[in-house]
């Protein structure tokens, strides 16, 4: 089973900043990792998919970037309604695994 | 619009059963493999299951591995989760998702596993 870290595990951050957050794989799995914000008491809601390709709806200040066994979700401008957890997720490898999640809150 | 709605949650006794549903609507139910996770309380999210659309393929989280059976019914847009011998550990929302990268999702049913 692949096994995915992310850090950190809590980060507190100020509005309009930018902020990174890393996913990595206990082994490559190309470009197979996609990226979800859930908010309290919500569905997660998936914002990058296969790495680094944006969705429509989702606003342009996520991106994402990697491939193998290092990836970055990035917040360019973080706004007060982007408070929530962030997972990534693989499916290159059955059976498919999340992230435990990095939490952000607003300053 | 593209929609999943989860239902059969409840409350049910350690080895007990409870028979999960996930109906569609929206798109084309059986172009689209799909897949069951879950959350417990305070905890992060949990891959379950997937099956094909064509129901030939499915694949199981060790957890619940030869407890939990999941199956699709493409005429009635509908996606099912059979679970067996359930234990304390298995609470959590359960939810239903369209594709392997998961880009639709209900908003989950909620089972409870209590004595």
């Amino acid at each position: 089973e692949i096994v995915l870290t992310q850090s950190p595990d809590f980060q507190s951050v100020t509005p309009k900043e930018r902020v990174t957050f890393t996913c990595r794989a206990s082994q490559s799995i190309g470009s197979r990792l996609h990226w979800y914000q859930q908010k309290p008491d919500q569905s997660p809601k998936l914002l990058i998919k296969y790495a680094s390709q944006s969705l429509s709806g989702v606003p342009s200040r996520f991106s994402g970037s990697g491939s193998g066994t290092d990836f970055t979700l990035t917040i360019n401008g973080l706004e007060a309604e982007d408070a929530a957890t962030y997972y990534c997720h693989q499916s290159s490898s059955l059976p498919f695994t999340f992230g435990p999640g990095t939490k952000v809150d607003i300053k | 619009q593209v929609q999943l709605v989860e239902s059969g949650g409840g409350l049910v006794k350690p080895g007990g059963s409870l028979r999960l549903s996930c109906a569609a609507s929206g798109f084309t139910f059986s172009d689209y493999y799909m897949t069951w996770i879950r959350q417990a309380p305070g905890k992060g999210l949990e891959w379950l299951s997937y099956i094909s659309s064509g129901s030939y393929y499915t694949n199981y989280a060790d957890s619940v591995k030869a407890r939990f059976t999941i199956s699709r019914d493409n005429a009635n847009n509908s996606l099912y989760l059979q679970m067996n011998s359930l234990r304390v550990e298995d609470t959590a929302v359960y939810y239903c998702a369209r594709q392997d990268y998961m880009d639709v999702w209900g908003k989950g049913t909620t089972v409870t596993v209590s004595s």
